[in-house]
């Protein structure tokens, strides 16, 4: 079966860093995507890790352990625009674009 | 501008009466899905499309149905809505290459009565 888990929610002061875990049991692993969505609209695309190790992009980062089936995305420099759901999906197979999601973090920015 | 366009985004209907949520991106992508959002379980995958012709099963087709005659459309059919349909559906195309990204449509909201 596919598991993927991420905490529900979490709360960080503007300008601060938040990091959001990730960690999954999937059939098979070929990838794991972080997608940011804002609340009624649709998820955007943040980051993609394939191998081990840390993907820097601007003041978000998002790394990977294959052999700890972990993940997590880090938030930097937290703004009150990054108020929003984070969602983990892991492509299980190498065949194919199919995407398993996690429930989604919930990240609420305060002043 | 390259997008995907999901038709409508608001719906309200009552059991038992067939309806169509349309599904176009114009990116030349070969993969196209459907997704249901529901609290607390995040996005499910109901069908996808590896091409035009080519579609399978997700993790909750049970009630659903697609078709994919020309690569640009994949809508989604629900025959016989009932309320545990009720849900957000996000249509979603990529290419179909690994580690590529999906583009998310806009959503459709969609009450079952």
């Amino acid at each position: 079966g596919q598991n993927i888990d991420q905490p529900t929610e979490m709360t960080a002061t503007e300008g601060a860093i938040v990091q959001i875990n990730c960690t999954y049991q999937t059939s098979g692993f070929n990838g794991l995507f972080w997608y940011q969505q804002h609340a009624g609209e649709a998820p955007t695309f943040l980051s993609y890790n394939v191998l081990d190790g840390l993907e820097e992009k601007g003041r978000f980062s998002s790394f990977l352990s294959r052999s700890k089936g972990y993940s997590y995305l880090l938030l930097k420099e937290l703004q009150m625009k990054d108020s929003a759901s984070y969602l983990c999906a892991v492509r299980p197979k190498a065949a194919g674009n199919k995407l398993t999601f996690g429930g989604g973090t919930r990240v609420l920015v305060k002043p | 501008e390259a997008q995907v366009t999901q038709n409508p985004r608001y719906l309200i209907t009552v059991t038992g009466k067939k309806l169509t949520v349309t599904c176009s991106q114009n990116m030349n992508h070969e993969y196209m899905s459907w997704y249901r959002q529901d609290p607390g379980l995040g996005l499910r995958q109901i069908y996808y499309s590896m091409n035009v012709e080519v579609t399978d099963k997700g993790d909750v087709p049970e009630g659903y149905k697609v078709s994919r005659k020309e690569k640009r459309n994949f809508p989604l059919i629900l025959e016989s809505p009932s309320p545990n349909q009720t849900s957000l559906y996000f249509c979603a195309s990529s290419y179909a290459g690994g580690g590529e990204t999906q583009y998310f449509g806009p959503g459709t909201r969609l009450l079952v009565l």
